[in-house]
């Protein structure tokens, strides 16, 4: 099946600064979907992104379907954004979101 | 429009019973796919059902079950409870097409089951 590896594995920062979070996977996908994991357990959609960019506010993404990659840009962090983050993808005729192992992600004030 | 629910939020079970978990997707989904994490790890899918018929089975023994009901409703059924089936549930509703391919999947807040 796809594997998919995310990095880093964790990421410690202040307040106000700005990370890259990086997720490879190794065959054609036809879904991304970058989630956050709050403290609570609950997953929260961020993206879907197969391809292409997009921005949400601090939140911002990018798929270079052909290069096999996806990159999450988290601009001026709060506190409020720690957890963890998942990338997941599903392969054309696959049933499934495979997930990456997560980035743990704390932001200190 | 309310998202994606599930019930019970908390379980405790002893080794060896039963249990039963419940899903009721987006308004208007016809999918509905099941998914546990364990502690520490990212969510493994489970099944996915689409129009009442099992359209994808993950990598878990014949002990878990689903089933999905005329309204689009799920329910996870897990026999023979093992300290090893202790996770968080998660539920995940898409509006169909008989597979996630090319549909984003919103999640509810999971159920979180822990066995004694």
């Amino acid at each position: 099946g796809i594997q998919v590896e995310q990095s880093p594995p964790d990421l410690i920062l202040q307040e106000g600064a700005n990370s890259t979070l990086r997720c490879n996977f190794s065959d054609s996908v036809n879904n991304l979907q970058w989630f956050h994991q709050n403290p609570w357990g609950q997953l929260i959609n961020l993206f879907y992104i197969p391809s292409g960019t997009k921005q949400n506010g601090r939140l911002s993404a990018t798929t270079v379907a052909t290069e096999r990659y996806s990159l999450l840009y988290i601009s001026s962090s709060q506190t409020t954004d720690s957890g963890v983050y998942f990338c997941a993808v599903a392969t054309p005729g696959r049933r499934a979101l495979t997930f990456g192992s997560g980035t743990r992600l704390q932001v200190q004030p | 429009d309310a998202g994606v629910t599930q019930s019970p939020t908390h379980l405790i079970k002893t080794r060896g019973q039963q249990v039963t978990l419940r899903c009721s997707p987006i308004s208007g989904h016809k999918s509905v796919s099941w998914y546990q994490q364990v502690l520490g790890q990212g969510p493994q899918f489970i099944f996915q059902y689409y129009e009442k018929e099992e359209r994808g089975r993950g990598n878990f023994p014949d002990r878990f079950s689903a089933r999905q009901f005329p309204n689009y409703s799920s329910e996870l059924n897990v026999n023979a409870l093992l300290l090893g089936d202790s996770a968080l549930y998660l539920c995940a509703s898409s509006p169909g097409g008989g597979g996630t391919g090319g549909q984003p999947q919103h999640f509810g807040d999971g159920t979180r089951l822990s066995i004694l």
